[in-house]
Order: C-alpha cells, then sequence, then structure tokens
C-alpha cells in the first residue's frame, strides 16, 4: 500500500528564519512527487512536481527536492504571506491517475 | 488558460436530505475528474473519479455516488446524508494522460446538521 508521510504537522517560523518541510513515501514505482499549497478554507494550489530522485525545482522562496524515499520543501527567507498548509502528493506505477496525498504540514510564519 | 468551478461554496443540510453538488472545467477537453473529501485538519481522501463521460471509478464505499453526465461536468450525490458526511469536497481535473498533475476547484464547505 502506497503510503506518504509528512512532517512536522505544524511548523511556527519567525519572518527570515528558512527551514524545510519533509515527505517521506513507500511506493511501488514512483510515477510523479507533487507538492501543493493550501490557503485555509480553499482549495490546493499546485506547486512543483518532481519526478526522479536528484531532480530539484524552484519557485520563488521555495525549493522542491527528491530523493529516493523522500521529498523535501525547504523555505527561503519565509514571509508571513507563506502561511499555509503544505501538501504532499505521489503517483504511483501502479495507481493509474491516482494520487495518495500526505496529511500535510501546518506553516504559520510571524512577522 | 483552464478554470475549474465548484458550486454552491457553502451549504448546510440536514440529516437524511439529499445532495448534489456540481463541478465544472472550462478550457480542456476531455480531462480526469475527481471528487475528494478533506475533514478537519486531515489529508484529502479520493472518493471518486472518472476518465470519460458516464465512467465512474468509486474509491471509498459510502452513501455518496458520482456522475458525468457531459466531458466537463461532474456531480456528487446522495439520496440520505449522514452526520459523517459533513466536510470540505474538493473536486479536480487533470489531464487524459497519466503523470501528470491534478488541479483542484475552490471547495464545497458541507455541514450536516
Amino acid at each position: 500500500e502506497d503510503q506518504v508521510t509528512q512532517s512536522p504537522e505544524a511548523l511556527r517560523l519567525q519572518e527570515g528564519e528558512s527551514s524545510s518541510l519533509n515527505c517521506s513515501y513507500t511506493v511501488s514505482g514512483l510515477r510523479g512527487l507533487f507538492w501543493y499549497r493550501q490557503d485555509p478554507g480553499k482549495g490546493p494550489e499546485f506547486l512543483f512536481t518532481l519526478y526522479s530522485a536528484g531532480e530539484e525545482k524552484e519557485k520563488e522562496r521555495l525549493k522542491a527536492t527528491l530523493t529516493k524515499k523522500e521529498s523535501f520543501l525547504h523555505i527561503t527567507a519565509p514571509k508571513p504571506e507563506d502561511s499555509a498548509t503544505y501538501l504532499c502528493a505521489v503517483q504511483a506505477g501502479d495507481a493509474g491517475n491516482m494520487l495518495t496525498f500526505g496529511g500535510g504540514t501546518r506553516l504559520m510564519v510571524k512577522p | 488558460s483552464q478554470t475549474i468551478h465548484q458550486w454552491p461554496a457553502t451549504l448546510v443540510q440536514p440529516v437524511g436530505s439529499p445532495l448534489s453538488l456540481e463541478c465544472t472545467v472550462e478550457g480542456t477537453s476531455n480531462p480526469n475528474l475527481y471528487w475528494y473529501r478533506q475533514a478537519a485538519g486531515r489529508g484529502l481522501q479520493l472518493l471518486f473519479y472518472s476518465v470519460g463521460i458516464g465512467q465512474i471509478s468509486s474509491e471509498v464505499p459510502q452513501n455518496l455516488s458520482a456522475s458525468r453526465p457531459q466531458d466537463r461536468q461532474f456531480i456528487l450525490s446522495s439520496k440520505k446524508l449522514l452526520l459523517s458526511d459533513s466536510g470540505f469536497y474538493l473536486c479536480a481535473w487533470s489531464r487524459g494522460s497519466s503523470s501528470y498533475e491534478q488541479y483542484f476547484g475552490p471547495g464545497t464547505r458541507l455541514t450536516v446538521t
């Protein structure tokens, strides 16, 4: 069974304090790993897709990396507007078009 | 560009009443469509997905059903709501090929009283 575990569940940072969010996964043949941002009361917003170990993607203050067992979302010098829940999802080789989501990390950045 | 709509945005329904949530996608053809439920503070649970008109796959046995009457329309229904049906319902679409990200709608907050 495919599993995705995100840690920590919640993270409080001061503005400018860089940190990383972790997404550990167990799948039978990874086809893609996805990061989403979700603001309260809204649908998840797509951020990145990673396909193979060693791949990196960047967008503004966010950088996503991928290894064979986990992915990290690095946040550099975060701002209060980066506060949100970040979701990780995987697409397995035998799962067709379906994604398996982790429980998310709730990030709070204080000014 | 592609957009996805859901309505209503919020809904309060009594136990035992019927349900109909609608999702439409614009700007693409033959998308894969998905219904998810998100309980408070938890991850997303896939309920149904569809790869074409009239083709529905269910992931979780429950009193909900889904239909796809048109290429870009996806409907989530129930004949009799339960308290446990409360949650945040999200519709998503992806391109017809695999290994593509899913794009989510704004969601419907359902409260069953």
